[in-house]
């Protein structure tokens, strides 16, 4: 019930298309879903995140959409570039808790 | 704002021996940190949780006598790993959250243990 299952475990876009990666919950106190990417060698950075009052969110090219009823929320990278190659982490959380349940990681390529 | 730095970024030693890696919030107070090791490919795994001058909790399976952690201010915690052997070799990432309402999570860049 604390796991976070992620998909696809790699993703390979073209230039100029959309990637999306997507994540299952089960608990449903959970109440905070961040998204992480991480290039090789470095540690995670916070791309965007979500409570789940909300049904979607977006900054610059990356969407985060929550669907709470079906325990779903994905993320939405659009006009992917190479510079996006990395692999991304969706996590999710109980406020206050600051003790995350990572997903298993999603490797993203972007062909120039 | 949120930076979080660590230290070193690479680290080499010889089986047996010990190597401390710091993790400090630059320009916030972190009143919990993180600990966290990962292996290639694969996603992260919690090792321990610290706040400021109390005990860290170890997650299910992780030695706390061979991973020490020490969280002594509000901006420094270290992870000490002790007798170290091959099978510690792995990157080990640290994070901080500054305990406002936010839950966000800020990590450090990372150091590279190779044991030999």
């Amino acid at each position: 019930q604390q796991q976070v299952k992620q998909s696809p475990q790699s993703l390979i876009v073209q230039k100029g298309g959309i990637s999306i990666i997507n994540c299952a919950y089960e608990n449903t106190a959970f109440d905070y879903f961040p998204w992480y990417q991480q290039f090789p060698g470095k540690g995670p950075a916070l791309l965007i995140a979500i409570r789940p009052d909300v049904s979607e969110k977006k900054e610059g090219r990356f969407t985060i959409s929550f669907n709470k009823s079906a325990k779903q929320f994905s993320l939405h990278i659009m006009d992917s570039q190479p510079g996006d190659s990395a692999t991304y982490f969706c996590a999710a959380t109980f406020s206050g808790t600051y003790k995350y349940i990572f997903g298993t990681g999603t490797r993203l390529k972007v062909l120039a | 704002g949120a930076v979080v730095s660590q230290h070193p970024s690479w680290v080499i030693c010889k089986s047996g021996t010990s190597v401390k890696i710091e993790c400090r919030s630059l320009d916030f107070q972190a009143t919990t940190m993180f600990w966290y090791r990962q292996f290639p490919k694969q996603s992260l795994m919690l090792m321990a949780t610290s706040n400021e001058g109390s005990k860290a909790t170890y997650e299910q399976g992780v030695e706390k006598d061979k991973f020490l952690i020490n969280h002594a201010s509000l901006t420094l915690s270290t992870l000490t790993v002790t007798s170290a052997h091959p099978e510690d070799s792995s990157f080990y990432i640290c994070s901080a959250s500054d305990g406002t309402a936010t839950d966000t999570q800020y990590f450090g860049p990372g150091t590279r243990l190779t044991v030999l």
